[in-house]
């Protein structure tokens, strides 16, 4: 069966520090991954989306990047946190075929101070 | 562009009560709807994805329905309990007949259920 790991659970970090969330996905092969922040009072935003090693598609401009070194690895990094970046980050994941689910991780709680 | 708009935003309601959540999509084009639950500071679980081409789908003491020509899709919870308290979301995708490797979902902001003892 296939599994989504997010790490680390929660993470609290100062303004201006480096941030590095991952993901991987088992028991699959050439995923679709998705990195969505969900901030309070809001609805989920998509941030990027990869359809394969090192395809990114950005979907808002901000102070975020991802990169996808492996074919199930997903990783969200900034250079320099802003308090904005502050919110709940979950990684997804989907397979190619027309209708098929798209399954979550259990989030990352990034509290910027 | 898509948008999804679930109502209501909350719903409080006594245990053994069936009730239904809806939701709204602006662009009918799509092949499926996806609705999830999410647990307080958790991920989403996914609950059932309703193709385009079917009217219902049943997973449990869920049912979920599609109209396309409407934009409506609702979420049926039978005899509710307690543990069906959390926030339900439901989901459509981005792009018009995207399926395949451009597929990406729109979130609504979901409905807050609780359901009381």
């Amino acid at each position: 069966s296939q599994t989504i790991h997010q790490w680390p659970a929660t993470l609290v970090q100062p303004v201006g520090s480096p941030l590095s969330l991952e993901c991987t996905v088992e028991g699959t092969s050439n995923p679709n991954l998705y990195w969505y922040r969900q901030a309070a009072g809001r609805g989920l935003q998509l941030l990027f989306y990869s359809v394969g090693i090192g395809q990114i598609s950005s979907e808002v401009p901000q102070n975020l990047s991802a990169s996808r070194p492996q074919d199930r690895q997903f990783i969200l990094s900034s250079k320099k946190l802003l308090l904005s970046d502050s919110g709940f980050y979950l990684c997804a994941w989907r397979g190619r075929r027309v209708n098929t689910e798209a399954f979550f991780g259990q989030g990352t709680r990034l509290t910027v101070v | 562009k898509q948008e999804v708009t679930q109502i209501p935003a909350a719903l409080s309601v006594p245990e053994g009560e069936n009730l239904v959540l809806n939701c709204s999509f602006t662009d009918s084009a799509i092949y499926n709807l996806q609705w999830f639950r999410q647990d307080p500071g958790k991920g989403l679980t996914s609950l059932l994805l309703i193709q385009s081409s079917q009217r219902e789908q049943t997973s449990g003491r869920l049912n979920a329905s599609l109209d396309k020509s409407s934009g409506r899709s609702t979420l049926y919870i039978a005899a509710s309990q307690p543990g069906d308290s959390a926030t339900y979301l439901c989901a459509a995708p981005s792009s018009p007949n995207s399926g395949g490797s451009n597929y990406k979902l729109t979130f609504g902001k979901g409905t807050l259920l609780t359901v009381n003892p």
